[in-house]
């Protein structure tokens, strides 16, 4: 089993729509991490989370440290956001575990 | 400001030759990653250097996969001798300890190996 966990691994939406993405670890953390990831290969950071919720933009992520959960949250989608949305965890130090990513579609 | 600065940005070999990625990070960010990603995988960390110091290499396969930073900031990645399942992209990072962004990794565009 992963120590990061995704779901949905795909998701496919209209525009408009709000959209979740989970994630659960199985680890101690001291932070996590949502980070967006275009094709072509570039990683850009979102979040960093240690407790509580960030917005930024139609961007919000939230975090349960007791239930070792976190969603990112996108409001009024737009195929722009189109990407693969990545959480990681900082386990010990800078090492981040990944997961394996989401990869949402957003149809006009 | 330039970003992270990875070459080539593509890679075709046949299995058992070497290859070489270079990374240039950003100016004055004192950590750089190699991680490796596999198609429709998260990155996996190969190696993280503090300066010229490389602090956390245990997921580096040392029987085939090198690397260097010997002045604390370029770094080269190195495989010898490549196998199939090396293909993959190779994604440098870097971050600075000393920024208000400490947490924060910048990540270049990543190279793509192709093993044939």
């Amino acid at each position: 089993k992963n120590e990061v966990e995704q779901s949905p691994q795909n998701l496919t939406a209209q525009e408009g729509e709000f959209i979740t993405i989970n994630c659960s670890y199985s680890v101690g953390i001291s932070a996590l991490h949502w980070l967006q990831q275009h094709p072509g290969g570039g990683i850009v950071s979102l979040f960093m989370l240690s407790s509580g919720k960030k917005k930024h933009g139609r961007l919000i992520a939230t975090i349960n440290i007791q239930e070792k959960h976190s969603s990112l949250h996108i409001t009024a989608s737009h195929p722009r956001d189109s990407a693969v949305y990545i959480c990681a965890v900082d386990t010990s130090g800078s090492r981040l575990t990944f997961g394996e990513g989401t990869q949402l579609t957003v149809n006009p | 400001e330039a970003g992270v600065v990875q070459s080539p940005r593509y890679k075709i070999i046949e299995k058992k030759q070497p290859v070489a990625f270079w990374c240039n990070p950003i100016s004055g960010h004192n950590t750089l990653y190699w991680y490796r990603q596999n198609l429709g995988q998260g990155p996996e960390l190969l190696i993280r250097y503090e300066n010229e110091e490389a602090v956390d290499d245990s997921q580096l396969p040392k029987d085939r996969f090198s690397a260097e930073r010997l002045k604390g900031v370029d770094s080269t990645l190195k495989i010898q001798p490549a196998e199939l399942g090396d293909s993959a992209v190779y994604l440098c990072a870097s971050s600075s300890t000393y920024a208000r962004d400490y947490w924060e990794q910048y990540f270049g565009p990543g190279t793509r190996l192709t093993v044939t």
